[in-house]
């Protein structure tokens, strides 16, 4: 069955860098745009940035510009963020999804990855 | 990118309808006919219930329905049952080839 399972999330400093990693299945992963989302504890939803399928083409909410920066590795279905700067307001569950190809939204989502920003 | 306008809270009992909106902008709501909505139950994945302002995705009720006029979207759903109680966040697609949620709205069956 399609599947994305996230996994690097952790307990990290402020001002560090942290690399997340999304392997996806079942789906021919290349084809594909991947997105980053997350999610604060108790709080809503933010996107994060998005890859295309090819890795040509890469965009990012302006919380995260120039401090995050999204990858991909088709030989190996896998989806990175990296994520360096860290700051207290970053910490959340961050999930992988993919893209509905060609309808500009999300459908499947991993399971997702807590990273924790503190002292 | 400001987040779209959702309301905190919405409630009904069961077999009521409930709509939610979702107010953005002519840069994201208004612009584009990519709004979609999300269920996630506490501890959950969010869900896709539907696409592009009103499609649903294959095995979604179709108690779950999408409108928009203007720059405001709307999710309602029919014949409220226990297991709609949710939080529920709507999405747009924006003019700066990103994306923003909304604060999301919780929805109480009583």
């Amino acid at each position: 069955q399609v599947q994305l399972v996230e996994s690097g999330g952790g307990v990290v400093q402020p001002g560090r860098s942290l690399r997340l990693s999304c392997a996806a299945s079942g789906f021919t992963f290349s084809s594909y745009g991947i997105h980053w989302v997350r999610q604060a504890p108790g709080k809503g939803l933010e996107w994060v940035a998005v890859i295309s399928y090819d890795g040509s083409n890469k965009d990012y909410a302006d919380s995260v510009k120039g401090r995050f920066t999204i990858s991909r590795d088709n030989s190996k279905n896998r989806l990175y963020l990296e994520m360096n700067s860290l700051r207290a307001e970053d910490t959340a569950m961050y999930y992988c999804a993919k893209d509905l190809s060609g309808h500009y939204t999300f459908d499947i989502w991993g399971q997702g990855t807590m990273v924790t920003v503190s002292s | 990118q400001s987040a779209l306008t959702q309301p905190a809270s919405v409630s009904g009992s069961p077999g009521q309808s409930i709509t939610i909106s979702c107010t953005g902008s002519s840069s994201d709501v208004g612009g584009y006919n990519y709004v979609s909505w999300y269920q996630q139950h506490p501890g959950k994945v969010p869900k896709l219930m539907i696409y592009e302002v009103s499609n649903r995705p294959s095995g979604i009720s179709c108690r779950f329905s999408g409108s928009k006029s203007g720059n405001t979207a709307s999710l309602t759903i029919s014949g409220l049952q226990a297991e709609d109680e949710a939080d529920y966040y709507c999405t747009s697609y924006t003019s700066s080839s990103t994306w923003v949620f909304g604060g999301g709205t919780k929805l109480t069956v009583l």
